[in-house]
């Protein structure tokens, strides 16, 4: 069926350091792919978007593209901050409303 | 008030119990749902309503029973629950079915004796 697979946690860095975190998909088609984020005690938001290839989406200094060739939406950070820990799950959706998460990926920045 | 709201945040309960679960929406969306949250595996979707009907039903068991009296509320009412059952449940409301963007709840974590 259709997944997203992202790579597991922990990841613990400084603040100011370089974050990545990988995404990749299964899918019968051309589906939507989302990144979200869990701050401690909160429920998810959702933190940047992409409908179809090549698209790129940002929020908050976070960015990542739809790389339909490689199957990827990889979540990257040039300098995160220690208010950026939190869980980050990826998603996609091919209908309207059935969103399939990943497990989820804890990271943690330290001061 | 913050969009979505769960009550209650925590719940502890036994095997015999029956107890509920409340989510409340102040963003005037017309679909909502049902995600169970266990430790290191993936967001499961249980249920989805749209419009107070039900459109989702994820090969739950029947020991969960959803129900939407109506567009800003939805209910989970739990009995005869297993210690696996042990979760971090959250509610999500979307404008409408069609809308992909989900706003969750804070989640209510729910122990299982």
């Amino acid at each position: 069926g259709d997944s997203v697979t992202q790579m597991e946690g922990p990841v613990t860095l400084s603040e100011e350091a370089f974050l990545t975190i990988n995404c990749t998909y299964t899918a019968t088609g051309y589906p939507s792919l989302f990144w979200y984020v869990q701050y401690p005690g909160e429920g998810l938001q959702l933190l940047l978007k992409a409908t179809k290839a090549d698209d790129k989406g940002s929020n908050k200094g976070f960015e990542a593209t739809y790389r339909k060739e490689t199957t990827s939406f990889h979540l990257e950070k040039g300098s995160v901050q220690v208010s950026d820990s939190a869980v980050y799950f990826c998603a996609l959706t091919l209908n309207d409303y059935k969103l399939s998460f990943g497990a989820g990926t804890t990271v943690t920045v330290r001061a | 008030e913050t969009g979505v709201t769960q009550t209650p945040r925590h719940l502890v309960m036994g095997m015999t119990n029956k107890k509920s679960l409340k989510c409340e929406q102040h963003l005037g969306h017309n679909a909502m749902y049902w995600y169970k949250q266990s430790a290191k595996k993936p967001l499961e979707l249980m249920f989805v309503y749209s419009l107070e009907e039900r459109v989702e039903n994820n090969s739950v068991p029947s020991r969960f029973s959803p129900e939407c009296p109506n567009s800003s509320h939805l209910f989970l009412h739990l009995h005869t629950l297993q210690p696996e059952d042990s979760a971090l449940y959250l509610c999500a409301s979307s404008q409408d079915r069609g809308s992909r963007e989900l706003f969750f709840g804070e989640g209510s974590r729910l122990t299982v004796l």
